[in-house]
């Protein structure tokens, strides 16, 4: 157990609605990191929150959006859901000055009908 | 532009021997390297890491070598177990306070034959 909680596990929903993913991060941990993994993909790095601060940005969409609250919990918000967004999602947090050691939540799965 | 590269999506040895895992990266700012492991339906467990200061890193079974001249890394798993058969990623990162994110090769499924 990595001590980072992700919530729904799972979740089914048609294209063109909207979905909350929720992350809770390590005790302590101040930031917390999004990641997309589709099919036979490696991770893709998303967004990076710290201290509720946006810190940085990857591959994400424009109709994807997060932000971290301040009990450093973190949700990542997609909308107009399309096909392709059926993937894993993952959140991971680290440690302030832990070095790039990221701890992983267990993941959503996210299909799209 | 695949940054961090595994050109083995599967890898299949003995039980007892050694397993052997490579990856490959473009980016010469990278500093710092990770192997993960994960189980299906499960999230990557970090197993162990180097900084490009260093050429070796051991950890029980495993090690990690690292060729900053040939942008190369593998890890090295002795004796394998059944228990090691999963998917490993190799990632690497930029040091960056506070900002280190992550960039992931594509994973090479390791099984290990009893």
């Amino acid at each position: 157990d990595s001590g980072v909680t992700q919530t729904p596990k799972h979740l089914i929903t048609a294209t063109g609605q909207r979905v909350t993913l929720r992350c809770s991060p390590r005790s302590g941990d101040l930031s917390v990191y999004w990641y997309q993994q589709s099919l036979d993909q490696g991770l893709q790095f998303l967004i990076q929150y710290y201290n509720g601060e946006e810190r940085a940005k990857g591959n994400i969409l424009e109709r994807f959006s997060a932000q971290q609250f301040p009990d450093l919990h973190s949700e990542l918000n997609l909308s107009s859901l399309e096909l392709g967004d059926s993937a894993l999602y993952f959140c991971a947090s680290s440690a302030v000055g832990g070095g790039a050691e990221q701890f992983f939540g267990p993941g959503t799965r996210l299909t799209v009908l | 532009d695949q940054q961090v590269k595994q050109n083995s999506p599967s890898l299949s040895v003995q039980e007892g021997r050694i397993s052997i895992l490579n990856c490959d990266y473009t980016n010469s700012m990278f500093d710092y390297f990770l192997w993960y492991k994960k189980y299906p339906a499960e999230g990557p467990t970090f197993l162990i890491s180097i900084s490009s200061i260093k050429d070796k890193n051991e950890d029980g079974r495993f090690t990690v070598f690292l060729n900053k001249s040939a942008k190369h890394l593998s890890l090295h798993i002795v004796p394998s177990q059944p228990g090691d058969s999963a998917v490993y990623f190799c990632a690497a990162s930029v040091s960056n306070f506070g900002n280190e994110k992550l960039t992931f090769g594509t994973g090479t499924r390791l099984t290990i034959i009893p």
